[in-house]
């Protein structure tokens, strides 16, 4: 199983909004509502930001918005603040497996 | 609130066994759940390593399956990870977290650098 595409980086000011892809194919994304967002800041472990591609755990802002079409999941932030900088993985089922994306570094401007 | 720590030696020589052990308070292990390894290489991206259940049954990354053995001690509440002759490309932070559902990771630890050298 590849890894998931992402894009290596993304930026935006405060206040605006980014949208951060995930490109599997039919037999990971595609094929399962089971995609899931990591936030990660240097040097600490990851953190869930949405889960079943667009559910929020209790405690994330709304700003943060998950959606799919096809084999591309994309991660949505709205009102971007500075304490959004950080690296941003997708993840997904994989029938019995898991396969994570390489990672989005996130520049607040 | 559920909390996990790992735990194991930081320095493994190439050819030996990487053991690692999750401590998990605030949530019994026998409640449900499966519970999973995360690894991160220094400025790669994660790699999933393998999940279980408490009542022992297991799901491997493909990749690491011929290496990998996972177990869990429910009277003790942790679990375990054994993954057999190690290389430097398994030189990595290594994560456990709580699989939930078993579709996502909803709850991890502080992750632990393993450092595969002789």
């Amino acid at each position: 199983q590849s890894a998931l595409t992402q894009p290596r980086s993304v930026s935006g000011s405060p206040g605006q909004s980014v949208t951060i892809s995930c490109t599997g194919t039919s037999s990971d994304v595609g094929g399962y509502n089971y995609v899931s967002w990591y936030q990660q800041h240097p040097g600490k472990a990851p953190e869930l930001m949405i889960y079943d591609v667009s559910k929020r755990p209790s405690g994330v802002p709304d700003r943060f918005s998950g959606s799919k079409s096809g084999n591309t999941a994309s991660l949505t932030i709205s009102g971007l603040q500075a304490e959004d900088e950080a690296e941003y993985y997708c993840c997904s089922y994989a029938g019995s497996q898991k396969v994570f994306g390489g990672g989005t570094k996130l520049t607040v401007l | 609130q559920v909390q996990l720590q790992e735990s194991g030696p930081g320095l493994v020589k190439p050819s030996e066994t990487l053991s690692l052990t999750c401590a998990v308070t605030g949530y019994s292990i026998t409640s449900g759940y499966y519970w999973g390894w995360i690894r991160q290489s220094p400025g790669k991206g994660m790699e999933w390593i393998g999940s279980m259940y408490h009542s022992g049954s297991t799901y491997y990354n493909p990749s690491l399956k011929s290496r990998l053995t996972l177990s869990v001690d429910t009277s003790k509440s942790l679990f375990s990870l054994r993954l057999r002759s190690v290389t430097a490309a398994d030189t990595a932070v290594y994560y456990c977290a709580r699989d939930n559902e078993p579709y996502y990771f909803d709850f991890w630890g502080q992750g632990t650098l393993v450092t595969v050298s002789s």
